[in-house]
């Protein structure tokens, strides 16, 4: 198994601009979470989905962000407008259980300028 | 309420023990988790305890379980300079749906 797979690895960006980060989880895996990592805060969930249904949002900072799970194998979290805060390294999760056993991708560090 | 505390370093020679700390609020927590982060990667799920354990042991790493005074650790034996990482505690708490909540982790440095 590929494990979690988010692209791009690395984005670099001007403030403003929008951002799409994306996300395929684990074959099989009906729980998605976007979360988002910074040495201030440390982990923060944004986003959980089950079944492709957004569950709990509340994490979300603000109206620039937004997240969608089309289906079960593919997930985007967007950001519009990007600002210089935002500059984190993002972190996508499934799990196949409702016991908080969670797999992680790789993240996506994002640097806006 | 929900909230999970770690120390944020910890450094031992190579060889020794490490013992990683970690305190929960929520005494109606479920399972208790630690993951391990490395550089530049996302984070890895190490081992968990159920709330009714006290301890559980898995090859190098042994996690005990206090509950009356919530407290969680984890001891790594033998450590090596490949344990060098990031920890994390995590709880996750009954009911509603898989909320998981993670400690702002440990810096463990382990010395030649």
């Amino acid at each position: 198994d590929a494990g979690v797979i988010q692209s791009p690895r690395h984005e670099v960006t001007e403030m403003g601009q929008e951002v799409t980060l994306r996300c395929k989880p684990i074959s099989g895996h009906n729980s998605l979470f976007w979360y988002r990592q910074t040495m201030m805060r440390g982990l923060e969930l944004l986003i959980y989905f089950n079944n492709n249904v957004p569950i709990d949002d509340s994490g979300m900072p603000e109206d620039r962000f937004s997240a969608k799970m089309p289906n079960a194998s593919f997930s985007t979290l967007k950001i519009q407008p990007s600002e210089p805060r935002d500059s984190a390294v993002y972190f996508c999760a499934s799990s196949p259980t409702d016991q908080g056993e969670q797999y992680f991708g790789p993240g996506t560090r994002l640097t806006v300028t | 309420g929900e909230d999970v505390e770690q120390s944020l370093f910890l450094s031992v020679r190579e060889g020794d023990s490490s013992v990683i700390n970690c305190t929960y609020t929520d005494s109606s927590s479920t399972y208790l988790y630690w993951y391990k982060q490395e550089p530049g990667a996302g984070l890895q799920l190490l081992t968990y305890i159920f709330s009714n354990m006290d301890m559980k042991q898995d090859q190098r790493l042994t996690v005990l379980l206090n509950k009356k005074d919530k407290h969680l650790s984890l001891r790594i034996a033998d450590t090596q300079t490949g344990d060098s990482a990031i920890y994390f505690c995590a709880e996750i708490q009954p009911g509603g749906y898989q909320k998981v909540t993670f400690g702002i982790g440990t810096k463990l440095q382990v010395i030649p």
